[in-house]
């Protein structure tokens, strides 16, 4: 099945710098993956999701890249802003919508 | 729009009991995927159903089971419960036509097995 890692576990960043997080997978099937938000208390989120046929996308201060060749992609949270504060995960499946493999996470915190 | 809503929040069982969680999927959706959040990790895949039948499961044994309701809703039931079945379970809907969908979280279920 697939095998996803995310790296770093924990990310310290001040206010207005940029945090980014890598996940590696190993299904080279795999076409579809998001990143996932979660909050203390709350179920987590979709932020922004990448398909096998994009290498970037980008929404507003949250980008992602994607390189299928060797099997990583790559969250990126720039002017990054205390509401950023949360646990994000990266996830990768072969189809949409179906049978989600998630990273173990980052926490990110931003400090004022 | 009501999003996915989940029952109760909180559960405290002992080990060999049995136990039902509930799932209500957002408007719209037809497919109900179940995760098992253990703490410090991320989701693992439990099942998904879709149509009212099981559409693919993760790796979990067959004391977890589920069933899917005409109107979407799910629930989720762990049979003779182990101290290692403590986690959050999380429920997500999407729409499932011709192809997957989003998935949706709901807030999760906070299973303690003592």
């Amino acid at each position: 099945g697939e095998n996803v890692e995310q790296h770093p576990s924990t990310l310290s960043v001040q206010e207005g710098d940029s945090a980014v997080i890598k996940c590696t997978y190993s299904d080279s099937a795999s076409n579809y993956f998001p990143w996932y938000k979660q909050e203390l208390g709350k179920g987590p989120q979709l932020i922004i999701d990448i398909r096998s046929n994009v290498g970037e996308k980008k929404d507003q201060r949250i980008a992602v890249t994607l390189n299928k060749t060797a099997k990583h992609f790559s969250l990126h949270i720039t002017e990054t802003q205390p509401e950023d504060s949360a646990v994000y995960f990266c996830a990768a499946s072969e189809i949409l919508g179906y049978k989600l493999s998630f990273g173990a996470g980052t926490t990110v915190t931003v400090r004022a | 729009e009501t999003g996915v809503t989940q029952s109760p929040t909180h559960l405290i069982k002992t080990r060999g009991q049995q136990v039902t969680l509930r799932c209500s999927s957002q408007s719209g959706h037809n497919t109900v995927s179940w995760y098992q959040q253990a703490l410090g990790q991320g989701p693992q895949f439990i099942f998904q159903y879709y149509r009212e039948e099981e559409n693919g499961r993760g790796n979990f044994p067959p004391r977890f089971s589920g069933l899917q309701f005409p109107n979407y809703s799910s629930e989720l039931n762990v049979n003779a419960l182990e101290l290692d079945d403590s986690a959050l379970y999380l429920c997500a809907s999407s729409l499932t036509s011709g192809g997957g969908g989003e998935q949706f979280f709901g807030p999760g279920t906070r299973l303690t097995v003592l």
